[in-house]
């Protein structure tokens, strides 16, 4: 069955501090693949996405991920991180061939807390 | 504002009755989706529109769950005879399939459904 798992489920961290989450997904096939913001009492925002071609891909406020096909995942990165990434981030898979409508399958989330 | 809205924010009924959300999507946008999210957990799909056809609805939870989308613009999702377990935040998503915005959604605030 296709699913979706980040590797942790709270993360604290300092200030300046690097930030990468992990995203896995099982599926064989070809996928679209997002990580969604969402900020405390704020709606889920799109931090960044691939589709296809450069597996790194640059998103919004210093984020990137990388796209390794052949470990099935999509990490999320930032090099030096500041008390407003304080949020929950989500990995997000579109499986296509099965959703290429666009039926997306969410990781449960990470929780990040930057602390001054 | 030009992104997806929802009404209410917040429902908060008794076990039994029935409750309606609404969704208004942005303008040009042809795709709507319904998700659920419960507390730790990512956004769960329940169904799907595109224009004013529901094309899949397979996730919907039961058969108390049902949604329309009689024009092709807005979209509701009722839950008749509410139970406690179904308290969640409910999200509505819309995406457009041209141009290069196929398959981003772009997601409205969620309503908080609480069933006392």
């Amino acid at each position: 069955a296709q699913s979706v798992s980040q590797h942790n489920h709270h993360v604290i961290l300092s200030e300046a501090a690097s930030l990468e989450l992990g995203c896995n997904y099982s599926y064989g096939g070809t996928v679209n693949l997002f990580w969604y913001v969402q900020y405390p009492g704020q709606h889920l925002q799109l931090l960044l996405k691939y589709f296809s071609g450069d597996p790194l891909v640059k998103g919004i406020k210093g984020f990137e991920a990388e796209f390794i096909k052949s470990k099935f995942s999509f990490n999320l990165r930032k090099p030096s991180v500041q008390w407003s990434d304080t949020a929950e981030y989500f990995c997000a898979v579109i499986f296509l061939s099965t959703d290429s409508w666009g039926k997306f399958q969410f990781g449960a989330g990470t929780q990040v807390v930057v602390t001054p | 504002d030009t992104g997806v809205s929802q009404d209410p924010r917040h429902k908060i009924t008794k076990r039994g009755q029935n409750v309606t959300f609404r969704c208004d999507p942005i303008s040009e946008h042809n795709r709507l989706y319904w998700y659920r999210q419960t507390l730790g957990q990512g956004p769960e799909f329940l169904t799907y529109f595109q224009n004013e056809a529901q094309l899949e609805k397979s996730r919907l939870l039961s058969d108390r769950f049902s949604a329309e989308r009689p024009k092709g613009s807005f979209s509701t999702l009722e839950i008749q005879r509410t139970e406690q377990g179904d308290s969640a935040m409910y999200l509505c998503a819309s995406s457009s399939t041209s141009g290069s915005y196929d398959n981003e959604q772009f997601f409205g605030p969620g309503t908080r459904l609480t069933v006392l």
